[in-house]
C-alpha cells in the first residue's frame, strides 16, 4: 500500500524558514518523480514543485522560485520541501504527492498518490 | 499559463440522480504527442485530494464505475451517472499538457439537496 506522510509543518514568522518533509512507503521510491502541491485555507489547489526520480531536476511556481527548494534522499525514501524567506500567503496545507513515472516528460502526467497534508501557517 | 475554469462552482444534487461538471481550458490540452494531460480529483472535506481520472478518461484503480470522464480539446467534462453520499466534497480538473507549472480548475463543490 503506497502512503505518502508529511511531517515539519508548524507556525513560522514571515521571513523564516521551515522544512517539510514526506516519508513514503509501499512502492519503489527511487523510481518515480515526486510534487508538492499546497492549499491556502478555503481555497483550492496550487502546484510548488517537482522533483524527478533521480532528484537532479526539478521545477517551481513561479510564486515560490528562488525561495522552496526541493530535494530527496532515495536511501531514505524522503522527500523535501525547504522553505525560506516565508510570507503570509504561504499560510496553507502542504501535501506531497506521486507521480507515477521517473520523470516530467512522459506519457504518464498526473498525481497518483497523496499523502495527508502538513499545515504551514505564516504570521507574525 | 493555462487557466481552467470550472462550471458550476456548486451543485446541490439528490441522492441517485446524476451530476455532471464542467471544466473549460484556455487553450487546447492535446499535446504534440497526441495525448491529452486532462486529470479530475474528488476532495472530501478535511481529506486530501485522490484520483479519480486521468488522460480524460482513465478511471484510476478502485474508482467506482459510476464516475466518467469525457472531453477533448479545450473541453471537458465528469459525469457521475447516480450520485451517493460518499461523493460530496470538491471535485478539482487538472491539466498537465503544457507544463511547468501543473494548474487546476478552481473546484467545484457538490453537495447534496
Amino acid at each position: 500500500e503506497v502512503q505518502l506522510v508529511e511531517s515539519g509543518g508548524g507556525l513560522v514568522q514571515p521571513g523564516g524558514s521551515l522544512r517539510l518533509s514526506c516519508a513514503a512507503s509501499g512502492f519503489a521510491f527511487r523510481s518515480y518523480a515526486m510534487s508538492w502541491v499546497r492549499q491556502a485555507p478555503g481555497k483550492g489547489l496550487e502546484w510548488v514543485s517537482v522533483i524527478s526520480g533521480g532528484g537532479d531536476s526539478a521545477y517551481y511556481a513561479d510564486s515560490v522560485q528562488g525561495r522552496f527548494t526541493t530535494s530527496r534522499d532515495n536511501s531514505k525514501n524522503t522527500l523535501y520541501l525547504q522553505m525560506s524567506f516565508l510570507r503570509v500567503d504561504d499560510t496553507a496545507v502542504y501535501y506531497c504527492a506521486k507521480v507515477p513515472a521517473f520523470g516530467f516528460w512522459t506519457t504518464d502526467r498526473f498525481f497518483d498518490y497523496w499523502g495527508q497534508g502538513s499545515l504551514v501557517t505564516v504570521s507574525s | 499559463d493555462i487557466m481552467l475554469t470550472q462550471t458550476p462552482l456548486s451543485s446541490p444534487v439528490t441522492l441517485g440522480q446524476p451530476a455532471s461538471i464542467s471544466c473549460r481550458s484556455s487553450q487546447s490540452l492535446v499535446h504534440s504527442d497526441g495525448n491529452t494531460y486532462l486529470s479530475w480529483l474528488h476532495q472530501r472535506p478535511g481529506q486530501p485530494p485522490r484520483l479519480l481520472i486521468y488522460d480524460v478518461s482513465k478511471r484510476f484503480s478502485g474508482v467506482p464505475d459510476r464516475f466518467s470522464g469525457s472531453g477533448a480539446g479545450t473541453d471537458f467534462t465528469l459525469k457521475i451517472s447516480r450520485v451517493e453520499a460518499e461523493d460530496v466534497g470538491v471535485y478539482y480538473c487538472m491539466q498537465a499538457t503544457q507544463f511547468p507549472p501543473y494548474t487546476f480548475g478552481q473546484g467545484t463543490k457538490l453537495e447534496i439537496k
